[in-house]
C-alpha cells in the first residue's frame, strides 16, 4: 500500500540554524500539508499546498517557514532560523480530491 | 472557524469493556469529521471518517462513530476493548473546500487494563 514517507526521522539542530524537512507524498496525490505537534500538545496545521502554491497557512507559518515542491516527488518544509520553540514533531500529509489526508510517520525536530 | 473538544484527556477501560471517546465540534458549515489514532512513536492513522450520507460510520479495528448534528458530536466507540487499542486518539474536523485543512482536538490517551 502506498504511503507518505518523511526524512529524517529525527533531526537535531542548533538554534539559529536552517533545517529542511523532507516528505515524499503518495505519487498521485495533489494536495500537500504540513502539521506540527509540540510534545504533549495537539496537532496544529501549518500550511497547505496545491498546484505549486500555498493554498492556506496558519498564524504559525510566518516568514521563517517556507515550503517547496522542487521536483515531482518531494515536498519540503524549510525553517530558516530555528528557535527553541520550533522543537516538535512535524507531520507531512497528502491527499487526492475528495479523500482523507494520509499522514507520514513524522520528523522529530529538536532545537538546542 | 472550526474547533474540536475532546472530553477526557485520559480514559482507562478494562479489556473487553466498551470504549467511548467523546468528541464535540464547532463548525460554521457542514463538517467533515475524522478520527485518527497515534501509536507511540508513529504517525497518524485514519480510523474512520464522516463526510456525507450515513451518520453511523464504521472504521478499522472494530471502531465506529456516529455523527449527531443536533448535539454537534462525533463520539468514537468500540464494543470490546483490546490491549492493542491502547494509543492516543484524535478527533479532527475540516470544512468542505479546496484546501480542507484539519483542525484537531487535544487528543485522548486510551489505556486498556488487563
Amino acid at each position: 500500500e502506498p504511503e507518505v514517507t518523511q526524512t529524517p526521522s529525527h533531526q537535531v539542530t542548533q538554534m539559529g540554524q536552517e533545517v529542511i524537512l523532507r516528505c515524499v507524498p503518495i505519487s498521485n496525490h495533489l494536495y500537500f500539508y504540513w502539521y506540527r505537534q509540540i510534545l504533549g500538545q495537539k496537532v496544529e496545521f501549518l500550511v497547505s499546498f496545491y498546484n505549486n502554491e500555498i493554498s492556506e497557512k496558519s498564524e504559525i507559518f510566518d516568514d521563517q517557514f517556507s515550503v517547496e515542491r522542487p521536483d515531482g516527488s518531494n515536498f519540503t518544509l524549510k525553517i530558516r532560523s530555528t528557535k527553541l520553540e520550533d522543537s516538535a514533531m512535524y507531520f507531512c500529509a497528502s491527499r487526492v480530491v475528495r479523500s482523507e489526508q494520509y499522514f507520514g510517520p513524522g520528523t522529530r525536530l529538536t532545537v538546542t | 472557524a472550526q474547533s474540536v473538544t475532546q472530553l477526557g484527556s485520559h480514559v482507562s477501560v478494562s479489556e473487553g469493556a466498551l470504549v467511548l471517546l467523546r468528541c464535540n465540534y464547532s463548525s460554521s458549515v457542514p463538517p467533515y469529521l475524522f478520527w485518527y489514532v497515534q501509536y507511540p512513536n508513529q504517525g497518524l492513522q485514519l480510523l474512520l471518517k464522516y463526510t456525507t450520507g450515513a451518520t453511523l460510520v464504521k472504521g478499522i479495528n472494530g471502531f465506529e462513530a456516529e455523527f449527531k448534528k443536533s448535539e454537534t458530536s462525533f463520539h468514537l466507540t468500540k464494543p470490546s476493548a483490546h490491549m492493542s487499542d491502547a494509543a492516543e486518539y484524535f478527533c479532527a474536523v475540516s470544512e468542505s473546500g479546496s484546501a480542507r485543512q484539519l483542525t484537531f482536538g487535544s487528543g485522548t490517551q486510551l489505556t486498556v487494563l488487563p
